[in-house]
């Protein structure tokens, strides 16, 4: 069974402050990880894919790094704003595998 | 707008009836996936089809539920002799073969009283 676990599972920002979150995956059998963001009442949002060890991807005051040989990735988010408020899902992808297995989201409240 | 729709958005039942929902994908994706979002809890993977055919069920997707994809376009997910255990968000995601990337609709919400 493939574990994929997200910390923490929710965080309140003041605006301006930066925050980060983790998702965590089996470093064995990879192929690619997803980070997507879910606001209410919307459709989840692809932000990044990621497939490389080491890989670091940017969407504006969004980063998110991968590192598959411990099995975790890091989302950034630069100068949280109102708008970021939402709920970031990661998730992991097996050689062969066609559907996404998600972590359980970390929900992401800024404060003005 | 050519992204992912799904109706009916919500939709509220009692407990034993059957509920049916629909997706349409993005018109040029030939695969179309099904989750299931309880609370608390991330998106499950429910099944997938290439074109018509259903190529993967999970162990979730009990006797009582069935998925189509006639014509390898769009799909309806029903649900038979709905339980309170089956309310939870039920998304539709769309993607072309080779592609990473799934493109999500905005779900339905299903309440079973």
């Amino acid at each position: 069974i493939l574990n994929v676990e997200q910390s923490p599972q929710s965080l309140h920002v003041q605006e301006g402050d930066s925050t980060n979150f983790t998702c965590s995956f089996p470093s064995s059998n990879f192929y690619a990880l997803h980070w997507y963001r879910w606001e209410t009442a919307k459709s989840p949002e692809a932000l990044f894919v990621m497939t490389l060890n080491g890989d670091e991807k940017k969407k504006g005051r969004i980063s998110a790094t991968l590192n598959t040989k411990e099995g975790y990735s890091y989302l950034y988010i630069k100068g949280s704003q109102p708008e970021d408020s939402a709920t970031y899902l990661c998730a992991f992808i097996s050689p062969g595998a066609q559907k996404l297995v998600f972590g359980q989201g970390t929900r992401l409240t800024i404060n003005p | 707008d050519t992204g992912v729709s799904q109706n009916p958005r919500h939709k509220i039942t009692k407990r034993g009836q059957n509920v049916t929902f629909r997706c349409d994908p993005i018109s040029e994706h030939n695969r179309l996936y099904w989750y299931r979002q309880t609370l608390g809890q991330g998106p499950e993977f429910l099944t997938y089809f290439q074109n018509e055919a259903q190529l993967e069920k999970s162990r979730l997707l009990s006797d009582r539920f069935s998925a189509e994809r006639p014509k390898g376009s769009f799909s309806t997910l029903e649900i038979q002799r709905t339980e309170q255990g089956d309310s939870a968000m039920y998304l539709c995601a769309s993607t072309r073969t080779g592609n990473y990337e799934q493109y999500f609709g905005p779900g339905t919400r299903l309440t079973v009283t």
